[in-house]
């Protein structure tokens, strides 16, 4: 069974462009959260969709956005990158209701220069 | 492979002894808890977890110990192998309603050949 998958694995990009990361969840799974883990930290959440919906949303500013689509999978878009933006983002999925266990994918490296 | 956490608290533990790894939880209402463990350069991988109706919970070869009065998670690792090197994270959902989990800060196993 594939598990969770995150593209792209790497990505570089400077200050003040916009970047957009794709997760697409275990089938059956309706719900995706998405983490962002700095470098020697635990994952902090960003924001979780159910069924297209967003039910939950971390102390992150309003350059972080996410959409769910009808086939479950989803999108994190950050604007405007700092260089603080740097970090693995990571999209977990979980089955039937939002807050059941999550699955974690390999997550996706994001650079700001 | 990067290194997932560079200054993280650190248990070295010879190979075949047993490992015990702490957590100190922060929200006395969560009600659900899991261990993941990380290696470098990967998402973080489900162990094993437990509900807050329950203080012991048996997998295989790890047991996850709750103490709500402190609000107190361990895990352990019996006959722990090198392959158990990861870091390992514990998570304790949030409330009913904000749909999101908690992570802690995370320790790093070392397993000693």
């Amino acid at each position: 069974d594939a598990g969770v998958t995150q593209s792209p694995t790497h990505l570089i990009k400077t200050r003040g462009q916009q970047v957009t990361l794709r997760c697409s969840p275990i089938s059956g799974h309706k719900s995706v959260s998405w983490y962002q883990q700095v470098l020697g930290q635990g994952p902090q959440f960003i924001f979780q969709y159910y069924e297209k919906e967003e039910r939950g949303r971390g102390n992150f500013p309003d350059r972080f956005s996410a959409r769910q689509f009808p086939n479950y999978s989803s999108e994190l878009n950050v604007n405007a990158l700092l260089l603080g933006d740097s970090a693995l983002y990571l999209c977990a999925s979980s089955s039937d209701g939002p807050s059941e266990t999550q699955y974690f994918g390999p997550g996706t490296r994001l650079l700001v220069l | 492979g990067e290194s997932v956490g560079l200054h993280l608290p650190t248990l070295s533990v010879q190979e075949g002894d047993n490992s015990i790894i702490n957590c100190a939880y922060s929200n006395s209402a969560s009600d659900y808890f899991i261990w993941y463990k990380q290696e470098s350069g990967k998402g973080p991988q489900f162990i094993i977890d437990i509900r807050s109706n329950m203080d012991k919970r048996q997998g295989q070869r790890v047991t996850v110990l709750l103490n709500k009065t402190v609000k107190h998670l361990s895990l352990q690792i019996a006959a722990t192998q090198p392959g158990d090197s990861a870091v390992y994270f514990c998570a304790e959902r949030a409330p009913i309603g904000t749909y999101k989990y908690i992570f802690g800060t995370g320790t790093r196993l070392k397993v000693l050949a």
